[in-house]
């Protein structure tokens, strides 16, 4: 089955630790993005990519980093500088030429 | 006005009831419109797609008024499988051919037997 893959489903972070987070997709889409989303808010974009080797950042993203190196595949880093990273991340993608974005089913992170 | 902003809710609905969910926008150059349905503690899933004046799937009328900046979303005999969160997401272009997608905070549904 086609779709996108996000793992793990939870994860827990300590203090002064980064953590990655996993996004692969098999809909050979060209963009992908990671969104955030706290209790109560709307989705905010932290990073996003449109081709490989190429990604723009979103409106929130200091603290994460990510990297693009296959197209299937758009990880991202929560690293020690995001203070509050608490939140459930959900990667989505979008096919060339079109407007509707596919989500994963997200990533609850939380910090020990 | 913020860019996407829905009727804050929580909307608590007998089964059969007709709910209507408003939506308002401020960049009136946004080009697309969406509404996605988010259950709980899961991810979004597109309900609803609307690039003119409106879009009808069963129970479901999108309408969307360009002059006043405004989508709404009408459930119709509402069930007890809609409760769930629906969010009002607006695509507009960035900057250059890109485009980005901006999210409404979202209105819960819940549908009492």
């Amino acid at each position: 089955d086609g779709g996108i893959t996000q793992s793990p489903k939870y994860l827990f972070r300590k203090e002064g630790q980064n953590v990655t987070l996993s996004c692969e997709q098999n809909l050979n889409h060209d963009a992908m993005y990671w969104y955030r989303q706290d209790p109560g808010q709307g989705l905010r974009l932290i990073y996003y990519s449109q081709i490989v080797n190429d990604f723009q950042k979103g409106d929130i993203a200091e603290g994460y980093s990510v990297s693009r190196e296959k197209k299937e595949s758009f990880p991202l880093t929560v690293t020690s500088a995001q203070k509050n990273p608490t939140a459930f991340y959900l990667c989505a993608s979008l096919p060339g030429g079109g407007d509707i974005q596919y989500f994963g089913a997200g990533t609850r992170l939380s910090v020990l | 006005r913020k860019e996407v902003e829905q009727d804050p809710g929580p909307f608590n609905v007998p089964e059969g009831a007709t709910v209507a969910f408003n939506c308002t926008y401020s960049n009136s150059a946004s080009q697309s419109f969406f509404w996605y349905r988010q259950d709980c503690r899961k991810e979004p899933k597109l309900l609803m797609s609307v690039y003119s004046s409106g879009n009808e799937d069963g129970r479901f009328t999108a309408q969307l008024n360009r002059a006043s900046q405004y989508i709404s979303l009408l459930i119709r005999d509402s069930k007890l499988s809609d409760s769930a969160t629906y969010l009002c997401v607006v695509n507009s272009r960035s900057g250059g051919s890109n485009y980005k997608l901006t999210f409404g905070k979202g209105t819960l549904l819940t549908v009492n037997p």
